[in-house]
């Protein structure tokens, strides 16, 4: 039950486009479709931005966009807002009802 | 409108316990499965297990094996999380997270549609 990696930041400029990795294994990532992206902002409960990869919850702005290759799983934010600016999370179904994190990483609109 | 009511602040002793609550409401409470995340100050989030409110069996991420206890009430909506021996490294804000899985899928996917408001937990002596 290892945590999944996230690159510890990111940045985009407004309007650009920015991709945030998150790397398991073939146990987790790369097993289930079952990866999850979260944004939080600073002392806020995070939201739930993809579910089971590539689906948004609705509400969710469809500049964001979830991926998986292999055993790594991405987030992509289209056209950055200033808003946008926060920390974000994946997670992995990993087996045994059990579920993983990844690192966070902080993504800076510039 | 689906809302996550945890308990208030709580402040323990190292080597004490804690118990936590989570009030579900606005949904059928035993449909759902429960998760518990927590966020020590300045880092990331850490899974820390999954109840089922229908039946009450559990899974535990391995680190808390043995400290970790999660309970239900259906009559009352609650989920608890109770974590022992604790010391300062438990200091956190400590999450449920509702899943969007269903118990009927019987997987908790871990896709965590709605939140708690988060219950501080200090641990010092």
């Amino acid at each position: 039950q290892s945590a999944l990696t996230q690159p510890p930041s990111a940045s985009g400029s407004p309007g650009q486009s920015v991709t945030i990795s998150c790397t398991g294994t073939s146990s987790d990532v790369g097993a289930y479709k079952f990866v999850s992206w979260y944004q939080q902002h600073p002392g806020k409960a995070p939201k739930l931005m993809i579910y089971e990869v590539t689906k948004r919850p609705s509400g969710v702005p469809d500049r964001f966009s979830g991926s998986r290759s292999g055993n790594t799983a991405s987030l992509t934010v289209s056209g950055l807002q200033a808003e946008d600016e926060a920390d974000y999370y994946c997670n992995s179904y990993a087996g045994s009802n059990i579920v993983v994190f990844g690192g966070g990483t902080k993504l800076t609109v510039l | 409108q689906v809302h996550l009511v945890q308990s208030e602040t709580e402040v323990k002793k190292p080597g004490a316990s804690v118990k936590v609550s989570c009030r579900a409401s606005g949904y059928t409470f035993a449909t759902y499965y429960m998760h518990w995340v927590r966020q020590a100050p300045g880092q990331g989030l850490e899974w820390i297990g999954v109840i089922n409110p229908s039946g009450g069996s559990t899974s535990y991420a391995q680190k808390f094996q043995g400290r970790v206890t999660m309970t239900r009430d259906t009559s009352t909506s609650t989920v608890y999380m109770e974590l022992g021996s604790l010391r300062s490294e438990d200091t956190a804000v400590f999450y449920c997270a509702r899943d969007y899985s269903g118990v009927s899928s019987m997987v908790a996917k871990g896709n965590f549609d709605f939140w708690g408001q988060g219950t501080l937990v200090t641990v010092s002596s």
